[in-house]
């Protein structure tokens, strides 16, 4: 049972190149998440999926899209990096039925170096 | 969404029992409390939650007083394996993905047991 598996683990980046970074699970969820994750900052989210084709916008979004064409699958690209973005960037997902042992569950992260 | 109060950080030594407290002040009545801890290199993942009162289970403990404005994790006999990032969460967790993964992680409690 493999949860939420991020990829790449890590990945340099020059300023100006864009990436994807995928995440993927298979716990059947409806809920999909990206967060962020710089010292002394917390997690802050970046964007959101209620479910298969829809998305929306966390706290910090700006330079980043991402895409939920499948199901177990939440794509989080950026088109043009900056060094703001180095980061480590956590995915996670949810279930979404109305319980009172509703958690979030994350991946492993994925270490974002931009220079 | 509720913010909460917590300490930076916090020393233990091996054996002890750890008492983590969160300030919630402005907690609504559909708010639960869930706790996650995170190790480094890796993501969060989930402790307990509660409603009110007492909970526990084989991790921990949470003590919710009756005004539910604070909560308490408790970590007995605490091991070098807890040391560890322990965060407070506070919010309608049967609401669904977009205010699950909204929750607001901040910085957490950096748990450092000491030999």
């Amino acid at each position: 049972n493999a949860g939420v598996t991020q990829t790449p683990k890590f990945r340099v980046l020059k300023t100006g190149q864009s990436m994807t970074l995928l995440c993927a699970q298979d716990m059947n969820h409806e809920y999909m998440y990206w967060y962020r994750q710089d010292p002394g900052m917390g997690l802050r989210l970046i964007h959101y999926s209620v479910g298969e084709g829809t998305t929306a916008k966390g706290e910090v979004p700006d330079g980043y899209n991402v895409s939920r064409l499948k199901k177990q699958n939440f794509l989080l690209g950026l088109e043009s990096a900056a060094p703001s973005q180095t980061s480590v960037y956590f995915c996670a997902s949810s279930y979404s039925g109305q319980s009172s042992g509703n958690t979030i569950y994350f991946g492993e992260g994925s270490w974002l170096t931009v220079v | 969404l509720a913010k909460t109060t917590q300490p930076i950080s916090m020393d233990s030594y091996e054996g002890q029992e750890v008492n983590i407290t969160c300030s919630h002040n402005n907690i609504a009545t559909n708010d639960y409390i869930t706790w996650y801890q995170q190790f480094p290199s890796q993501g969060p993942r989930f402790i307990i939650q509660g409603y009110k009162t007492k909970v526990t289970n084989e991790v921990a403990s949470l003590f919710i007083p009756a005004d539910r404005k604070s909560s308490t994790l408790s970590l007995p006999r605490v091991s070098l394996s807890d040391t560890a990032v322990y965060y407070c969460l506070v919010g309608d967790i049967k609401g669904g993905g977009s205010t699950l993964g909204r929750l607001y992680f901040g910085r957490g409690t950096q748990l450092t047991v000491w030999p």
